[in-house]
This record gives structure tokens, sequence and C-alpha cells, in this order.
């Protein structure tokens, strides 16, 4: 069992649609990450949060927007999305020093008409 | 400069067959973290092997062996006895401490097809 859960598994939305992503996790690591995978590609960062704080955003459109409500919990809400964001969204967390290795949800595969 | 470079977009592998799957670092840090994930066509990514900089041993789980060469800048994955299941895409990462937090680069990935 992962213990870093994400839902929902997949999404399918339009372009006008508002919706979120959502990340848990019991494992008390206080940095999580947001990926983005394109298939056949590897996961590129789109944030990264710290003690609750967004640390990293890598110049992502503003039609993504994070929220870290509490340390166990991650959020991405989707508006006026392309297609080409359809894409697996992974959630992950670390230690915040130097040590470990990320730990990954089994990610929310979305798809944008 | 990339990070990390893995060179094989895709390998074959005969089952029961060891396979060698090859991963190079970029880093002027002393302290920093490799590691090696699977990720099934599930798209869930695995956490497999982890070697640290300071780390003397090659690091090993199961089947799983890491040739951990730092002069060269290498860390190498070897899975042993391939099975079916370990047909997947594996990425080479490496960890670095900046500003605080951890910062986790991903190589362009292999795609393992072991064959019966």
């Amino acid at each position: 069992d992962t213990e870093v859960t994400q839902t929902p598994k997949h999404l399918v939305m339009g372009m006008t649609n508002k919706k979120s992503l959502k990340c848990e996790q019991h494992m008390g690591h206080r940095a999580m990450y947001w990926y983005k995978q394109k298939a056949k590609k590897p996961p590129e960062l789109m944030f990264v949060y710290s003690y609750e704080k967004l640390s990293i955003n890598e110049s992502v459109p503003s039609r993504f927007s994070p929220e870290c409500p509490n340390s166990s919990l991650l959020n991405l809400h989707l508006h006026a999305l392309q297609p080409e964001d359809s894409a697996l969204y992974l959630c992950a967390t670390s230690h915040i020093e130097n040590t470990g290795e990320l730990f990954f949800g089994e990610g929310s595969r979305l798809t944008v008409l | 400069a990339q990070k990390i470079t893995q060179t094989q977009p895709g390998m074959f592998v005969q089952e029961k067959e060891a396979v060698t799957l090859d991963c190079t670092y970029d880093t002027s840090d002393q302290s920093y973290g490799l590691f090696w994930y699977k990720q099934p066509s599930s798209g869930e990514m695995i956490f497999l092997i982890y070697q640290g900089s300071y780390d003397e041993q090659n690091a090993t789980e199961g089947r799983y062996s890491l040739n951990f060469q730092k002069a060269r800048k290498s860390a190498n994955l070897v899975i042993s006895a391939s099975q079916l299941g370990d047909s997947a895409m594996y990425f080479c990462a490496m960890r670095e401490y900046e500003d605080n937090f951890n910062k986790f680069y991903f190589g362009s990935g292999t795609k393992l097809n072991v064959k019966p």
C-alpha cells in the first residue's frame, strides 16, 4: 500500500471546467511536490512545497494553482486547461533534510477534451 | 548541462538473464543521492534502490544492484535473473540539496522489454 494517496485516479474534463487533484500523505514529510509526466517522458517538476510554503514554481501557467492546506494535504486546482495539459500528474513527498528518496503516489491521469 | 543522462532509450533482455541499465550524472556537490525508479504501464513510480554519495559499498536490493563508480560519475542499475514483470520504464534520479530542501533530477528513462 502506498503511503501517498492521490485522487482521483482518472479525470476527464472540458476546457471550461474547474477541477482539483488531491494528494494526502501520512509519512510526516515536510516537502511535497507536484510533477507532470507525458507519455514516455520523465516527470517534470511543477511545484515544491516546503513546510507548507510554496518554494518552487517552475514557471507553470496560472491555470494550475497549487495549495497546501496542511502538512498532510496537497491540492492542485485546475481551471481552463488546454488539451496539451493532458498527462499523468504525480504527487511526491520527501524529507526536508538532505536524505531519503521521493515517495510517489499512484498518479492522477488527466484528459482534457 | 544535463544532470542525469540515460543513453539507452530501449533495451531488450531474455528472461532469466542479467541486464545493465546505464546512468551518468553531473554534480559539483559532495553530498548527493542516486536512485532508480521503475514505472510500469500503470504509471506508479516504484522506488528500487538508493546509493548515497559517501557510501563505499554498492547498494543491493534483492535482484537489483547499483554499480556506483564515483570517479566516472556513473550509477548503473543491474537487474539479475530478469522476469517478465520487469518490463517497464526505468528512471535514474539524483537528489541535490539546494536552498534548504531536496531537489530531484530525472533522466530520460530506459524502456526495458523482457522476452520470454
